[in-house]
């Protein structure tokens, strides 16, 4: 039978190609959102962040949008690479205490056909 | 500049044991975070600490406790080890306040026989 957990969503393209991974958060009261890029055996990545009071930021080859009424966020890479294959988290920073403690989406892993 | 650094990389305990994990953050970093990712999943927030002080704790029993020094660097201890705490271990660094952007290391890869 199935393992929870282990059984990651993934999205195949091909190389060139555009990628869409798309993300559902939990707590409509988290203003900062990240996302990762973990590959395998090493710990996540930085790859682009964004506030709450915005709802599009981009970086080099990299667009984060955020819908905050249907509480969801995405990332598209531009131009998709093989080194970009990756399993890729969205994280939300919880602010309702004192301090910052991110919460992470279950992640998908992204496949680069060459 | 050094990323977050993390020691050891690879650690094998048995059941009922306990372990010490190791962090120094970037530099002028003053927020150690630690992150526990099961195989599979996303990683769960354990603790965070700023300026030596614990700031926020994540859903773990109290057999999970960390602590930070005076240079930043931090280290988390777990005891009466249990299979189910295999798993990657992660710290992250960041300035301080929590909407920094949280930079982690490579991990300390615990496997429990």
């Amino acid at each position: 039978g199935e393992s929870v957990g282990l059984h990651l969503p993934t999205l195949s393209v091909q190389e060139g190609d555009n990628s869409i991974i798309n993300c559902a958060y939990s707590n409509s009261a988290s203003d900062y959102f990240i996302w990762y890029k973990q590959e395998s055996g090493k710990g996540p990545q930085f790859i682009i962040d964004i506030r709450s009071n915005m709802d599009k930021r981009q970086g080099q080859r990299v667009t984060v949008l955020l819908n905050k009424t249907v509480k969801h966020l995405s990332l598209q890479i531009a131009a998709t690479q093989p080194g970009d294959s990756a399993v890729y988290f969205c994280a939300e920073n919880y602010a309702g205490d004192q301090g910052g403690k991110l919460i992470f989406g279950q992640g998908t892993e992204l496949s680069v056909k060459p | 500049d050094a990323g977050v650094t993390q020691s050891p990389t690879h650690l094998i305990k048995t059941r009922g044991q306990h372990v010490t994990l190791r962090c120094s953050p970037i530099s002028g970093h003053k927020s150690v975070s630690w992150y526990q990712q099961v195989l599979g999943q996303g990683p769960q927030f354990i603790f965070q600490y700023y300026e030596k002080e614990e700031r926020g704790r994540g859903n773990f029993p109290d057999r999970f406790s960390a602590r930070q020094f005076p240079n930043y660097s931090s280290e988390l201890n777990v005891n009466a080890l249990l299979l189910g705490d295999s798993a990657l271990y992660l710290c992250a660094s960041s300035s301080g306040t929590h909407t920094d952007t949280q930079y982690f290391g490579p991990g300390t890869r615990l496997t429990v026989l």
